[in-house]
Protein backbone atom coordinates (compact mmCIF):
# COMPACT_ATOMS: atom_id res chain seq x y z
CA UNK A 1 0.00 0.00 0.00
CA UNK A 2 0.96 3.71 -0.14
CA UNK A 3 1.95 5.31 3.46
CA UNK A 4 3.18 8.99 4.10
CA UNK A 5 3.84 10.08 7.67
CA UNK A 6 4.24 13.49 8.92
CA UNK A 7 4.00 14.80 12.39
CA UNK A 8 0.33 16.25 13.67
CA UNK A 9 1.75 19.39 14.73
CA UNK A 10 5.01 21.56 15.35
CA UNK A 11 5.28 25.09 16.83
CA UNK A 12 8.15 27.24 16.46
CA UNK A 13 9.14 30.71 17.44
CA UNK A 14 8.95 33.77 14.78
CA UNK A 15 12.58 34.29 13.28
CA UNK A 16 13.35 30.69 13.52
CA UNK A 17 14.00 28.15 11.78
CA UNK A 18 11.51 24.78 11.65
CA UNK A 19 12.20 21.38 9.77
CA UNK A 20 8.70 19.36 8.71
CA UNK A 21 10.16 15.43 8.23
CA UNK A 22 8.44 13.30 6.06
CA UNK A 23 9.30 9.71 5.38
CA UNK A 24 7.10 7.69 2.93
CA UNK A 25 6.26 4.10 1.45
CA UNK A 26 5.13 3.96 -1.71
CA UNK A 27 4.74 1.32 -5.27
CA UNK A 28 7.35 3.09 -7.16
CA UNK A 29 8.72 6.84 -6.84
CA UNK A 30 8.02 9.87 -9.65
CA UNK A 31 8.59 12.63 -7.23
CA UNK A 32 7.66 14.21 -3.66
CA UNK A 33 6.09 17.78 -3.14
CA UNK A 34 5.04 20.07 -0.45
CA UNK A 35 1.99 22.04 -0.33
CA UNK A 36 1.32 24.91 1.90
CA UNK A 37 -2.39 24.79 3.10
CA UNK A 38 -3.94 27.81 5.07
CA UNK A 39 -6.56 27.07 7.07
CA UNK A 40 -10.30 26.46 4.62
CA UNK A 41 -8.64 27.80 1.53
CA UNK A 42 -6.83 25.47 -1.03
CA UNK A 43 -2.93 24.13 -1.23
CA UNK A 44 -0.46 25.81 -2.95
CA UNK A 45 2.83 24.43 -4.41
CA UNK A 46 5.66 24.90 -2.75
CA UNK A 47 8.54 22.58 -3.91
CA UNK A 48 9.56 19.92 -6.05
CA UNK A 49 12.04 17.00 -5.47
CA UNK A 50 13.01 13.85 -7.76
CA UNK A 51 16.79 13.18 -7.62
CA UNK A 52 18.12 13.48 -3.57
CA UNK A 53 19.50 16.43 -2.44
CA UNK A 54 18.52 19.71 -1.81
CA UNK A 55 16.11 22.20 -3.62
CA UNK A 56 16.49 25.71 -2.12
CA UNK A 57 13.68 28.43 -2.96
CA UNK A 58 13.93 31.36 -0.88
CA UNK A 59 13.36 30.86 2.95
CA UNK A 60 12.04 27.40 2.31
CA UNK A 61 14.24 24.51 1.18
CA UNK A 62 13.08 20.54 0.70
CA UNK A 63 15.45 18.11 0.86
CA UNK A 64 15.06 14.44 -0.48
CA UNK A 65 16.73 11.22 0.21
CA UNK A 66 15.07 8.33 -1.85
CA UNK A 67 16.92 5.39 -0.27
CA UNK A 68 15.60 6.15 2.72
CA UNK A 69 12.02 6.88 1.85
CA UNK A 70 12.78 10.54 3.49
CA UNK A 71 12.13 13.99 3.13
CA UNK A 72 11.86 17.23 4.57
CA UNK A 73 10.77 21.01 4.40
CA UNK A 74 13.23 23.60 5.88
CA UNK A 75 11.39 26.94 6.79
CA UNK A 76 13.85 29.97 7.88
CA UNK A 77 13.40 32.65 9.07
CA UNK A 78 9.65 32.23 10.69
CA UNK A 79 6.88 34.33 9.81
CA UNK A 80 3.58 34.93 11.62
CA UNK A 81 1.92 34.11 7.81
CA UNK A 82 3.75 30.83 8.06
CA UNK A 83 1.02 29.54 9.85
CA UNK A 84 -0.73 26.79 8.40
CA UNK A 85 -0.61 23.33 7.60
CA UNK A 86 2.40 21.76 5.44
CA UNK A 87 1.28 18.87 3.06
CA UNK A 88 3.73 15.86 2.20
CA UNK A 89 2.52 14.45 -1.62
CA UNK A 90 4.21 11.81 -3.22
CA UNK A 91 3.60 10.48 -6.72
CA UNK A 92 3.93 6.80 -7.04
CA UNK A 93 4.08 6.93 -10.86
CA UNK A 94 2.85 8.98 -13.76
CA UNK A 95 -0.50 9.47 -12.77
CA UNK A 96 -2.16 10.52 -9.24
CA UNK A 97 -0.78 12.51 -6.11
CA UNK A 98 -0.98 10.71 -2.87
CA UNK A 99 -1.30 13.50 -0.03
CA UNK A 100 0.18 12.95 3.69
CA UNK A 101 -2.22 14.19 6.42
CA UNK A 102 -0.27 17.38 6.67
CA UNK A 103 1.41 19.21 9.65
CA UNK A 104 -0.04 21.93 11.16
CA UNK A 105 2.39 24.41 12.23
CA UNK A 106 1.87 26.89 14.77
CA UNK A 107 4.24 30.00 14.75
CA UNK A 108 4.62 32.25 17.91
CA UNK A 109 5.16 35.51 18.48
CA UNK B 1 -5.48 33.06 -7.73
CA UNK B 2 -4.79 29.71 -9.34
CA UNK B 3 -6.88 29.30 -12.36
CA UNK B 4 -8.83 26.63 -11.68
CA UNK B 5 -12.99 27.52 -10.79
CA UNK B 6 -14.79 25.46 -8.43
CA UNK B 7 -18.82 26.04 -7.81
CA UNK B 8 -20.47 25.93 -5.56
CA UNK B 9 -18.34 27.27 -2.63
CA UNK B 10 -20.74 26.11 -0.08
CA UNK B 11 -23.49 23.61 -0.22
CA UNK B 12 -25.50 21.79 2.49
CA UNK B 13 -28.23 19.14 1.71
CA UNK B 14 -30.08 16.17 3.67
CA UNK B 15 -28.86 12.51 3.52
CA UNK B 16 -30.05 10.70 0.65
CA UNK B 17 -29.75 13.28 -1.74
CA UNK B 18 -27.47 13.47 -4.87
CA UNK B 19 -25.69 16.43 -5.49
CA UNK B 20 -23.05 17.73 -8.35
CA UNK B 21 -19.83 19.52 -8.05
CA UNK B 22 -18.59 21.20 -10.89
CA UNK B 23 -14.67 22.20 -11.74
CA UNK B 24 -13.33 24.23 -14.26
CA UNK B 25 -9.50 23.43 -14.98
CA UNK B 26 -6.82 26.73 -15.76
CA UNK B 27 -7.01 26.91 -18.98
CA UNK B 28 -4.90 24.77 -21.16
CA UNK B 29 -4.46 21.72 -18.47
CA UNK B 30 -5.79 18.54 -19.56
CA UNK B 31 -6.11 16.75 -16.46
CA UNK B 32 -8.42 17.11 -13.86
CA UNK B 33 -8.25 15.72 -9.90
CA UNK B 34 -10.60 15.38 -7.71
CA UNK B 35 -10.09 14.89 -3.80
CA UNK B 36 -11.96 15.09 -0.76
CA UNK B 37 -10.49 16.78 2.47
CA UNK B 38 -11.65 16.10 5.80
CA UNK B 39 -10.25 16.87 9.48
CA UNK B 40 -9.20 13.28 10.23
CA UNK B 41 -8.08 11.49 7.45
CA UNK B 42 -6.18 14.96 5.34
CA UNK B 43 -6.40 15.19 1.33
CA UNK B 44 -7.98 12.04 -0.13
CA UNK B 45 -7.12 11.06 -3.70
CA UNK B 46 -10.56 10.67 -5.40
CA UNK B 47 -10.39 10.20 -9.37
CA UNK B 48 -8.26 11.69 -11.99
CA UNK B 49 -9.12 12.41 -15.43
CA UNK B 50 -7.29 12.68 -18.66
CA UNK B 51 -8.41 14.53 -21.83
CA UNK B 52 -11.90 13.17 -21.08
CA UNK B 53 -10.45 9.75 -20.16
CA UNK B 54 -10.34 8.11 -16.71
CA UNK B 55 -6.81 7.84 -15.69
CA UNK B 56 -6.27 6.55 -12.07
CA UNK B 57 -8.74 5.91 -9.44
CA UNK B 58 -8.28 6.25 -5.35
CA UNK B 59 -10.61 5.44 -2.55
CA UNK B 60 -13.55 6.37 -4.60
CA UNK B 61 -17.17 5.16 -3.22
CA UNK B 62 -19.73 3.68 -5.99
CA UNK B 63 -21.99 6.29 -4.75
CA UNK B 64 -19.58 8.57 -6.29
CA UNK B 65 -19.16 9.19 -10.02
CA UNK B 66 -17.50 11.75 -11.89
CA UNK B 67 -16.49 12.63 -16.03
CA UNK B 68 -14.55 15.29 -17.72
CA UNK B 69 -16.35 16.54 -20.67
CA UNK B 70 -15.05 17.04 -24.24
CA UNK B 71 -14.18 21.17 -22.73
CA UNK B 72 -12.30 19.84 -20.09
CA UNK B 73 -14.41 20.49 -17.44
CA UNK B 74 -15.24 18.24 -14.74
CA UNK B 75 -18.32 17.29 -12.89
CA UNK B 76 -18.33 15.27 -9.46
CA UNK B 77 -21.30 13.27 -8.98
CA UNK B 78 -22.25 12.59 -5.16
CA UNK B 79 -25.49 10.37 -4.36
CA UNK B 80 -27.51 8.83 -1.55
CA UNK B 81 -25.60 11.15 1.17
CA UNK B 82 -24.47 10.51 4.46
CA UNK B 83 -23.38 12.59 6.99
CA UNK B 84 -19.83 11.22 6.48
CA UNK B 85 -19.42 12.54 3.42
CA UNK B 86 -19.51 16.43 4.92
CA UNK B 87 -15.70 17.29 3.74
CA UNK B 88 -14.18 19.87 1.60
CA UNK B 89 -13.76 18.76 -1.62
CA UNK B 90 -11.05 19.99 -4.02
CA UNK B 91 -10.56 19.60 -7.67
CA UNK B 92 -7.07 20.65 -9.20
CA UNK B 93 -5.52 20.68 -12.58
CA UNK B 94 -2.22 20.27 -14.63
CA UNK B 95 -1.19 20.24 -18.32
CA UNK B 96 -0.54 16.69 -18.77
CA UNK B 97 -0.20 14.57 -15.35
CA UNK B 98 3.38 14.12 -16.11
CA UNK B 99 5.71 13.28 -13.57
CA UNK B 100 7.01 17.07 -12.67
CA UNK B 101 3.88 18.85 -12.78
CA UNK B 102 2.15 20.58 -9.95
CA UNK B 103 -0.95 20.92 -9.30
CA UNK B 104 -3.33 23.93 -9.01
CA UNK B 105 -5.93 23.66 -6.80
CA UNK B 106 -9.20 25.30 -6.56
CA UNK B 107 -10.66 27.25 -3.37
CA UNK B 108 -13.04 24.08 -2.99
CA UNK B 109 -16.46 22.67 -2.01
CA UNK B 110 -17.67 23.14 1.32
CA UNK B 111 -20.30 20.36 1.55
CA UNK B 112 -22.46 19.91 4.61
CA UNK B 113 -24.43 16.82 4.55
CA UNK B 114 -27.40 17.30 7.50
Amino acid sequence: GQNIDQPTEMTATEGAIVQINCTYQTSGFNGLFWYQQHAGEAPTFLSYNVLDGLEEKGRFSSFLSRSKGYSYLLLKELQMKDSASYLCAVRPRGDKIIFGKGTRLHILP
Amino acid sequence: DSGVTQTPKHLITATGQRVTLRCSPRSGDLSVYWYQQSLDQGLQFLIQYYNGEERAKGNILERFSAQQFPDLHSELNLSSLELGDSALYFCASSVDGGSNEKLFFGSGTQLSVL
